[in-house]
């Protein structure tokens, strides 16, 4: 079985600051890792994922994210981050074994401060 | 493109009705469609996932003669909440599965009054 876990509920961070999510996961089997954005009333909208290949990732909007086995790590980066960027981030993991079924984190709430 | 619908995007009804929810994947055949629920400010409980052709598959604990789900064709799967009752008031997302990703729905926001 897997598991996530989302450290910050919360990450205020001033504009056009660099910021980082953080996620870990655990597993004992080959895992894919991807990061969703949700907007308040909205579905969740991807933003990158790791299937294999390069460890680092490029999204949309300007984020990326490095996965690291050793450290179980898939952490989540902005170099400069806008007041648009405010909203909920989920990470979540399934594994690649093919049951497809997500495991989500409990989100961090990211709010740009101008 | 992977772009998922869901309709209604709101819906209100009285305690003991039924209400249906569509979740369409627009661009792509879905075998594997999943829903959701999510409760304010927490994260996303997966219900179900739902197999075109074949009966859905419920995570422990969650009540198949309640949420009956359908998914009859490779682009639509339906989330029917039978004799709703204000508890059953929550945030339902629906996903499909394109191969490897789910690709999620804007949501439906029920309220049981």
């Amino acid at each position: 079985a897997q598991s996530v876990t989302q450290l910050d509920s919360q990450v205020p961070v001033f504009e056009e600051a660099p910021v980082e999510l953080r996620c870990n996961y655990s597993s004992s089997v080959s895992v894919y890792l991807f990061w969703y954005v949700q907007y308040p009333n909205q579905g969740l909208q991807l933003l990158l994922k790791y299937l294999s290949g390069s460890t680092l990732v490029k999204g949309i909007n300007g984020f990326e994210a490095e996965f690291n086995k050793s450290q179980t790590s898939f952490h989540l980066r902005k170099p400069s981050v806008h007041i648009s960027d405010t909203a909920e981030y989920f990470c979540a993991v399934s594994d690649a074994s093919g049951t497809y079924k997500y495991i989500f984190g409990t989100g961090t709430r990211l709010k740009v401060l101008a | 493109g992977a772009v998922v619908s869901q309709h209604p995007s709101r819906v209100i009804c009285k305690s003991g009705t039924s209400v249906k929810i569509e979740c369409r994947s627009l661009d792509f055949q879905a075998t594997t469609m999943f829903w959701y629920r999510q409760f304010p400010k927490q994260s996303l409980m997966l219900m179900a996932t739902s197999n075109e052709g074949s009966k859905a598959t419920y995570e422990q604990g969650v009540e198949k003669d309640k949420f009956l789900i359908n998914h009859a064709s490779l682009t639509l799967s339906t989330l029917t909440v039978t004799s709703a009752h204000p508890e059953d008031s929550s945030f339902y997302i629906c996903s499909a599965r394109k191969p490897d990703t789910q690709y999620f729905g804007p949501g439906t926001r029920l309220t049981v009054l």
